[in-house]
């Protein structure tokens, strides 16, 4: 079975600072990893995913991830953070033809 | 080209009745999800459509509750008998295929989503 475990329920970082949002997945199959952003009555904006390959992946809004399976983790990264990166932040990992998703991370962005 | 689709996007209802939200997948999308919000609960799946069949029902939380897709492309999820533990945003998401021979979901693409709440 696979799931998805995201450290931190709510982040606070200065404007300008480094973003790190922690997700930690345990999956019986080689996973398939996404990272989804939900800004206020939104639905959730796709930022990045990894399937296979490159395990450094690029996504939006100048937001990363990498995949280390070593440490079964797929964490989140953006070098300075902006006001408007300031939302609800989801891991998800694939299960049988469905995500399973942690339980989200807000960030706030401090002027 | 356009997104995925929700109807309404708010929706008030007295407790006892019965609600149909409605969700309009990316054209050409085979594959079609709901998953329910609820504060302390999380993004939890319901259930998945590829076509119009429903492989996949597990997410349903009671017998009150029940999705129909037509034609390959729009899904209604209702909801008899609405409890106020119904109240949640109820969002849609379609994928181009449901997935690989590995089983593993493909990409999926949200709409805005349905805040329901029951009174």
């Amino acid at each position: 079975a696979q799931s998805v475990t995201q450290l931190g329920s709510h982040v606070s970082v200065s404007e300008g600072a480094l973003v790190l949002l922690r997700c930690n997945y345990s999956s019986s199959v080689p996973p398939y990893l996404f990272w989804y952003v939900q800004y206020p009555n939104q639905g959730l904006q796709l930022l990045l995913k990894y399937t296979t390959g490159a395990t450094l992946v690029k996504g939006i809004n100048g937001f990363e991830a990498e995949f280390k399976k070593s440490e079964t983790s797929f964490h989140l990264t953006k070098p300075s953070a902006h006001m408007s990166d300031a939302a609800e932040y989801f891991c998800a990992v694939s299960g049988t033809y469905k995500y399973i998703f942690g339980t989200g991370t807000r960030l706030k962005v401090l002027a | 080209g356009a997104g995925v689709s929700q109807s309404p996007s708010n929706k008030v209802t007295e407790k006892g009745k019965d609600v149909e939200l409605r969700c309009d997948p990316i054209s050409g999308h085979t594959a079609l999800y709901w998953y329910r919000q609820s504060l302390g609960q999380g993004l939890e799946f319901l259930i998945y459509f590829q076509g119009n069949s429903a492989p996949d029902k597990s997410g349903l939380p009671s017998d009150r509750f029940s999705a129909e897709r037509t034609g390959g492309s729009v899904s209604t999820l209702t909801i008899q008998r609405t409890q106020q533990e119904d109240s949640a945003v109820y969002l849609c998401a379609s994928s181009l295929k449901l997935g690989g021979t590995s089983g593993r979901a493909d990409t999926q693409y949200f709409g805005p989503g349905t805040r329901l709440t029951v009174l």
